[in-house]
């Protein structure tokens, strides 16, 4: 069983939707969570931390459910802007060297 | 700003070549990270370091080794390329520790084996 598991969409939906995905992992032990965005032929990049109690950063809203094992994402007012793969990520320790990620989760908005 | 450099964007190579794709971040970053991303499969990681000459195994090591002389600089070596190691080689950094951990990616090296 994969580490970390995504849908990997892709989800297509219009400007202005609110679009939400789950990642779940196995690993009981995990102690930070994270999502990531990567544009097209671009480099990944931190878009938000997850925290148990939740973590909103405008419109995205990140989740933690320990005892369900996932985190999740929700985009509220998608805009074509948001079109992107975000990525799922975890660190295995709390001194973390080791980040993985999963394989991501395509989302396309369309005007 | 963080800054991580991987030193060619794109590489050709013929089967059996040993081939070294060198990563360099100026941030002080104790640890770094070399991942390769396939279509489907996402980002993979293929060995990581927390300390200088300190290397650790990720999920798909075999065919690679890695160096780490200085901080600032991890080498990922194929020491005989296969045409299966085609693929986008992704370096990252980031600082040790609780809390967030943000890795920098470099721009990624496309390496096509032949």
């Amino acid at each position: 069983r994969k580490e970390v598991e995504q849908d990997p969409g892709p989800f297509n939906v219009p400007e202005g939707a609110t679009v939400a995905f789950n990642c779940t992992y196995s690993n009981s032990a995990s102690q930070s969570f994270f999502w990531y965005r990567q544009d097209c032929r671009k480099e990944p990049k931190l878009l938000m931390s997850v925290y148990s109690s939740g973590n909103e950063d405008g419109r995205f809203t990140a989740q933690l459910n320990r005892a369900s094992q996932y985190i999740s994402l929700l985009i509220r007012d998608s805009k074509l802007s948001d079109s992107a793969t975000y990525l799922c990520v975890y660190c295995p320790h709390s001194s973390a060297s080791k980040i993985i990620f999963g394989s991501g989760t395509r989302l396309s908005i369309r005007p | 700003d963080v800054k991580v450099t991987q030193s060619s964007r794109y590489l050709v190579k013929r089967t059996g070549e040993k081939v070294f794709l060198e990563c360099v971040q100026d941030m002080d970053h104790e640890n770094m990270f070399w991942y390769r991303q396939d279509p489907g499969l996402g980002l993979r990681l293929i060995y990581f370091s927390y300390d200088v000459k300190m290397k650790e195994k990720g999920d798909i090591p075999e065919g690679y080794s890695v160096s780490r002389e200085k901080k600032e600089r991890f080498s990922l070596i194929l020491e005989s390329a296969s045409t299966n190691q085609t693929s986008m080689y992704l370096c990252a950094s980031s600082l040790q520790g609780t809390g967030v951990l943000e890795a920098f990616f470099g721009q990624g090296t496309r390496l096509t084996v032949v």
